[in-house]
């Protein structure tokens, strides 16, 4: 079936420096995606997203990057702080009747001090 | 304003028992989703409601488990006789419509013994 994938499982980064999430999708159908941050106990909190008509989109401290040619989409935080830690997950839009979303397994970013 | 809510936060059940989850989507979206979360896993979709239309079932794993909207505004998701496989996190999500951004409550965590 359709999946999406994460390249890392885990991302240890310093604080301060850039963090980039990774992602690969399989439906090249797919026409809407997001992220999601996931802290420890707590139900997913929506980042961004981003519609296929577009290859980037900036947030506050977040971008996200759309490649349709080779299916990726990745996730950039910027001077990555304490709070960031966390897993973050990509999810994807089949573009079907239906608007569940697919989700990947997930990279959990670890934020040395 | 409110998010969405869930309840209850945790349920221990034994098997082969029927337990009932609850959520409270954000007031005003017609679109209510809910997803399982096994541990430290990705999201899995379970059942979408959309206004007044034929939820998608699709996700469901089983006929032991059903989901409900009533008034178009709560949603009850029932698991009858639990087994231990389905302790998970149970999670919603609403949006203001098809394709827009998902707002997720804290969840659900049942364990089954």
């Amino acid at each position: 079936g359709e999946s999406v994938g994460l390249h890392l499982p885990t991302l240890s980064v310093q604080e301060g420096d850039n963090s980039i999430i990774n992602c690969a999708y399989s439906n090249s159908a797919s026409d809407y995606f997001i992220w999601y941050k996931q802290e420890s106990g707590k139900g997913p909190q929506f980042i961004i997203d981003i519609r296929s008509n577009m290859d980037k989109r900036q947030g506050q401290r977040v971008t996200v990057l759309l490649n349709k040619t080779v299916k990726h989409l990745s996730l950039q935080i910027a001077a990555t702080q304490p709070g960031d830690s966390a897993v973050y997950f990509c999810a994807e839009n089949p573009n079907d009747s239906s608007y569940k979303l697919i989700f990947g397994s997930g990279t959990r970013l670890l934020v040395r001090p | 304003g409110a998010g969405v809510s869930q309840s209850p936060s945790n349920k221990v059940t034994e098997k082969g028992k029927d337990v009932e989850l609850r959520c409270d989507p954000i007031s005003g979206h017609t679109a209510l989703y809910w997803y399982r979360q096994s541990l430290g896993q990705g999201l899995e979709f379970l059942i979408y409601f959309q206004g007044n239309s034929a939820p998608d079932k699709s996700g469901l794993p089983s006929d032991r488990f059903s989901a409900e909207r009533t008034g178009g505004s709560v949603s009850t998701l029932t698991i009858q006789r639990t087994q231990q496989e389905d302790s998970a996190v149970y999670l919603c999500a609403s949006s203001s419509g098809g394709k827009e951004t998902q707002y997720f409550g804290p969840g659900t965590r049942l364990l089954v013994l």
